[in-house]
């Protein structure tokens, strides 16, 4: 069974640049997250999906950043006009449903780099 | 909002015990899970308290006091792979996990 996957492993780009990230949550898992993790820092929630919608986008910095789950499967994170302080590592996990004890699994992650 | 305080670094000796304190202040609070990360990994899941009390699971134990709203993490017979970053995080019901900055923690021979 493979676990979560997230493409790229590394992406480099300019400021100003749009990217698109990409996680593979494990199959038959509902609950999709997407967390960014600065250095010395804990991951810090950015979206919520429970199948293709997002049920918690909350923590989405501004609108710059979007998320999209069409089939409730792959997601992607997009972010429009990176800045610098975009960079980080960006997290993806899932889990069977949302609630109480579920154990998240998490992707190794994109580290993003802003030039 | 929600707060978690846990120590930065923490080092111990092999084969020794360690416990990694947190202490939180959120609202909605429904338990705490603790992570592992190695450096350049992902985080994994080690353990989640619901209730008070403690929960066991082989070298590694964790426990909740709801009252105190604290939690701390033991590791027992430390061993050099178990040196990582530990993580406590909540669950609030409202938003998914939050998590604390991490504990790094060294075990040296």
């Amino acid at each position: 069974g493979a676990g979560v996957s997230q493409t790229p492993s590394n992406k480099v780009t300019e400021k100003g640049k749009y990217v698109e990230l990409r996680c593979d949550p494990i199959s038959g898992h509902t609950a999709l997250y997407w967390y960014r993790q600065s250095l010395g820092q804990g991951p810090e929630f950015l979206i919520y999906f429970q199948g293709t919608g997002a049920a918690d986008d909350s923590g989405l910095p501004n609108d710059r950043f979007f998320a999209v789950r069409p089939e409730g499967s792959v997601s992607t994170l997009k972010i429009q006009r990176t800045e610098r302080g975009d960079s980080a590592v960006y997290l993806c996990a899932s889990s069977l449903k949302r609630t109480g004890d579920n154990e998240q699994f998490f992707g190794p992650g994109t580290r993003l780099t802003v030039l | 909002g929600q707060s978690l305080e846990q120590p930065s670094e923490v080092t111990a000796v092999e084969g020794a015990i360690v416990q990694i304190n947190c202490t939180y202040q959120t609202s909605g609070f429904y338990g705490l899970s603790w992570y592992q990360q190695h450096d350049g990994g992902a985080p994994t899941f080690l353990s989640y308290n619901g209730l008070d009390g403690l929960e066991e699971t082989g070298r590694f134990s964790s426990f909740l006091s709801r009252s105190d709203s604290y939690g701390y993490l033991l590791l027992q017979e430390l061993q050099m792979k178990d040196s990582a970053s530990y993580f406590c995080a909540v669950h609030t019901g409202n938003t998914p996990l939050v998590f604390g900055k991490g504990t790094r923690l060294s075990v040296i021979a």
